[in-house]
């Protein structure tokens, strides 16, 4: 596609229970990054990929969170075992990424998630 | 942690006036993003700027840079009601981390 997709736009789910969001970055991106926005926040860094590999995990709030990306293309977030705080907007982006010069980020338009 | 911040965290003005947002961020940068965010949608590239860059223009956008205060500014002349967004600044190497944002609010 022309743009990045993400998926689903919104998600409404009970805690505890498991969630996956999907990323589609722009083709032939080889970095692709997820943020978390909190409601009238700004954003937090969570994890970034250059091709398969995920060189920093560092942003990752704990263990129930984690995130592949395979074919360097489509990269899936999963949530384990949501909790309340889990609720936010999940952006996803990608660039050309030249390590240590990390250009402009195309972001996609985020997924919504509402654990209740 | 975020690597900027964002000043003012709020601000209101009427269209036809200049709106100047200030950044200041912690590390030594290869260069500075500037993006925008309309409500509950993903953000936008406005503009970026290089480490060895002072000043940099597109349209009604005015990006400045000091390396010695670490700060940069953004400045948009002769606002817009549409330019009502956030406005975030954004910095890093491997992985961009943003500010804490503007909200810019441009009556008509």
């Amino acid at each position: 596609g022309a743009g990045v997709s993400q998926s689903p736009s919104n998600k409404v789910t009970e805690k505890g229970k498991d969630v996956e969001l999907r990323c589609d970055p722009i083709s032939g991106h080889t970095a692709l990054y997820w943020y978390r926005q909190r409601l009238g926040q700004g954003l937090e860094f969570l994890i970034y990929f250059q091709g398969n590999s995920a060189p920093d995990k560092s942003g990752l709030p704990s263990d129930r969170f984690s995130a592949e990306r395979t074919g360097e293309s489509v990269s899936t977030l999963t949530i384990q075992r949501t909790q309340q705080e889990d609720s936010a907007v999940y952006l996803c982006a990608s660039s050309f990424g030249t390590g240590g010069n990390t250009g402009e980020l195309f972001f996609g338009e985020g997924s919504r998630l509402t654990v209740l | 942690s975020q690597q900027g911040e964002e000043d003012p965290q709020a601000l209101s003005i009427q269209e036809g006036e200049n709106a100047t947002m200030n950044c200041s961020y912690k590390t030594s940068i290869n260069n500075l993003q500037w993006y925008r965010q309309n409500s509950g949608r993903g953000l936008v590239h406005l503009i970026l700027i290089r480490s060895n860059e002072r000043e940099k223009h597109s349209g009604r956008l005015r990006v400045t840079l000091d390396t010695s205060k670490k700060s940069s500014s953004l400045l948009i002349t002769a606002s817009r009601a549409a330019d009502t967004a956030s406005y975030f600044c954004a910095t890093g190497t491997d992985k961009l981390i943003f500010g804490t944002g503007t909200r810019l609010q441009v009556f008509p």
